[in-house]
């Protein structure tokens, strides 16, 4: 079935910094490629996605390339901000006929210091 | 535009009882997901409707049921609560539920079990 790892955490960085969390999957066909985030006591937000291979997302300075060569999505940002602290998901979203579900990775927490 | 919106925040229940949840999707959404979170499980997919038909289920047992009405609002009910269904059971609504479309979640329902 389809699977998503995603790198442990948690990570902490200092303002400024350079982020990279990485996220590899497996599944079958051509998935679609999600990262999201959740801040303490909300919902899942959408930060971006990809719905094709070398597809990139981009969003509030985060970016993620679908790679199908090395089954990889790995989240960037090259100036975290204190703002950025939160756990990040990467998810999956099978092509299959019947699948009309996500699959997610267990979630990275990030913690920005000033 | 609203976004989804999931009703109670919190709950709290005891063994044995059984739990009603509720989910209204973005309007024009007609597909309806829920997703079990917790710390040690992470994010686990229940169930997906459209048009008021079941179309995808996880691996959860028959006590998880739910439903969708013509207005695509979801309900989602637990009998027999056990304390291991303590968790934030998180709503989620997409246009169709296609591979290719970002689910958009609600801020969940925090349910707690003495």
């Amino acid at each position: 079935g389809d699977s998503v790892t995603q790198m442990e955490g948690p990570v902490t960085l200092s303002e400024e910094a350079f982020l990279t969390i990485n996220c590899t999957y497996t599944a079958t066909g051509y998935p679609s490629l999600f990262w999201y985030v959740q801040y303490p006591g909300e919902g899942l937000q959408l930060l971006l996605k990809a719905t094709k291979a070398d597809d990139k997302g981009s969003n509030k300075g985060f970016e993620a390339t679908y790679r199908k060569e090395t089954t990889s999505f790995h989240l960037e940002k090259g100036s975290v901000q204190v703002s950025d602290s939160a756990v990040y998901f990467c998810a999956l979203a099978g092509s299959g006929g019947s699948n009309y579900k996500l699959t997610f990775g267990k979630g990275t927490l990030l913690t920005v210091n000033p | 535009k609203a976004g989804v919106t999931q009703t109670p925040r919190y709950l709290i229940k005891t063994r044995g009882q059984q739990v009603t949840l509720s989910c209204s999707p973005i309007s024009g959404h007609r597909s309806v997901s829920w997703y079990q979170q917790t710390p040690g499980q992470g994010l686990q997919f229940l169930f997906e409707y459209f048009s008021e038909t079941q179309r995808n289920k996880g691996n959860f047992p028959g006590r998880f049921s739910g439903r969708q009405f013509s207005n695509s609002r979801s309900e989602m009910n637990v009998s027999t609560l056990e304390l291991g269904d303590s968790a934030l059971y998180l709503c989620a609504s997409s246009p169709t539920g296609q591979f290719n479309q970002p689910q958009h979640f609600g801020d969940g329902t925090r349910l707690s079990i003495l």
